[in-house]
Formats: C-alpha cells, structure tokens, sequence
C-alpha cells in the first residue's frame, strides 16, 4: 500500500549540518505528513501540510510541498545526534482516513 | 507513545501457537489502525476501525489473522496458527484529531 517513496534511502551527515529528506507520491492528497521513528519505538508525528500550503517550519524543521511535481522535502536544520532516525511521510486523500506510507529515509547523524 | 499502550511488548512462540496482541487506546479517538513493519516490506496497513467497527480489512495478510475491538478502549489481532513469516513487529495507532496519528511502542513477535 506504499504510495510514497522517499530519498535517499539513508543520508548520513555530521551533526551541525543540515539534512534534507524528499518523499514523491503518486496520487492527489489531502495533506502529507512526516513521521519521525527512533531505533525500536513507535513512529511519532512531526508535522503536517494541507495541499494548499507550500511550506510550513516548526521548530527546527521546515516541510515544503509541490503538488504539481507531487513531492515533498523535509529539512532538518543545525542536526543534532537525537535527531538519528527513520524519517517517513504518509499522505492522506479523498474521504479515506488511512495513511499512504512511503518506505523511509534513514537519518544518522555523526558527533 | 504515551497514547496507546500495547502488550505485550515482545512475544517469543513457535509456530503453530495461538498469539494475541493487546491494544489499550487512550480515550476520545475516532480511528484505530493495526499495522505490521518488517524490513522487507515496510509499513503494512493490516485493518483499521472507525468508532468500534472495522472498516476496511483489507491488508489482512490471510484468515490466519483476526483483530476485534469490543469497546473504544481496547482493541486484540489475533494470530491463529502462527507462522515464521508472522515474525515483525506490529504497531496499533489511533487517530485524533482526524488524519494525525498516534503510535504505540509496538510488539515484535518472533515465531520459531
């Protein structure tokens, strides 16, 4: 049930840069989400934008969303090594209340 | 995780067994999703109920699998005869306010 696809498939940057994360989809959506997973633990929402919006920031990260090329970055500013994990979107459309999950980038960030 | 609790958080079994995965949701949601993770294959949407009722089982990988939710509180997948290939771990989620979910630590079955 994968709709999305994010790249790379893992990114490996020292910690102080920045890291930027893209997810492409297939079909038209209602928003697009970020979800971040840690090593062994469930996934935990980051941020969420509507397909009307073109970026949005929270904190130290900021989402950009391109719905005519159907894709998304997400960018990790000033990395920190607690940031080190899966990265996931997942995009949600029509009435459906599922989440359409691409497979992940995997994040590490070295000290 | 604080929003979901499941149980157990690991369970060892061999195959053929019974195993039953628990799914205790804090209240005031609307959705509950089931889902399983492997390296192979990612993040699989196995069922998922809107108010109590399942809604669309579709991802349920074969009849081996079964999932209930009496109540808004608690939600069971069962897995009756389990297999190797049942092996992952298995993730319950609810959804409140509408599209953003909540994850649960999850539970990684290993069936020998």
């Amino acid at each position: 049930s994968q709709q999305g696809e994010e790249d790379p498939q893992a990114l490996s940057i020292q910690e102080g840069e920045n890291a930027t994360m893209n997810c492409s989809y297939k079909t038209s959506i209602n928003n697009l989400q970020w979800y971040r997973q840690n090593s062994g633990r469930g996934l935990v929402h980051l941020i969420l934008i509507r397909s009307n919006e073109r970026e949005k920031h929270s904190g130290r990260l900021r989402v950009t969303l391109d719905t005519s090329k159907k894709s998304s970055s997400l960018l990790i500013t000033a990395s920190r090594a607690a940031d080190t994990a899966s990265y996931f979107c997942a995009t949600v459309w029509g009435s459906n209340y599922q989440l359409i999950w691409g497979a992940g980038t995997k994040l590490i960030i070295k000290p | 995780d604080a929003g979901v609790i499941q149980s157990p958080r690991h369970e060892v079994t061999e195959m053929g067994q019974e195993v039953t995965l628990r799914c205790k949701p804090i209240s005031g949601h609307d959705y509950l999703f089931w889902y399983r993770q492997t390296m192979m294959r990612g993040l699989e949407l196995l069922i998922y109920f809107n108010n109590n009722v399942p809604i669309d089982d579709s991802g349920m990988p074969e009849d081996r699998f079964s999932a209930k939710m009496p109540n808004a509180s608690f939600s069971t997948l069962k897995i009756q005869p389990s297999e190797p290939r049942d092996s992952a771990v298995y993730f319950c989620a609810i959804a409140y306010p509408r599209d953003t979910q909540y994850f649960g630590p999850g539970t990684r079955l290993t069936v020998l």
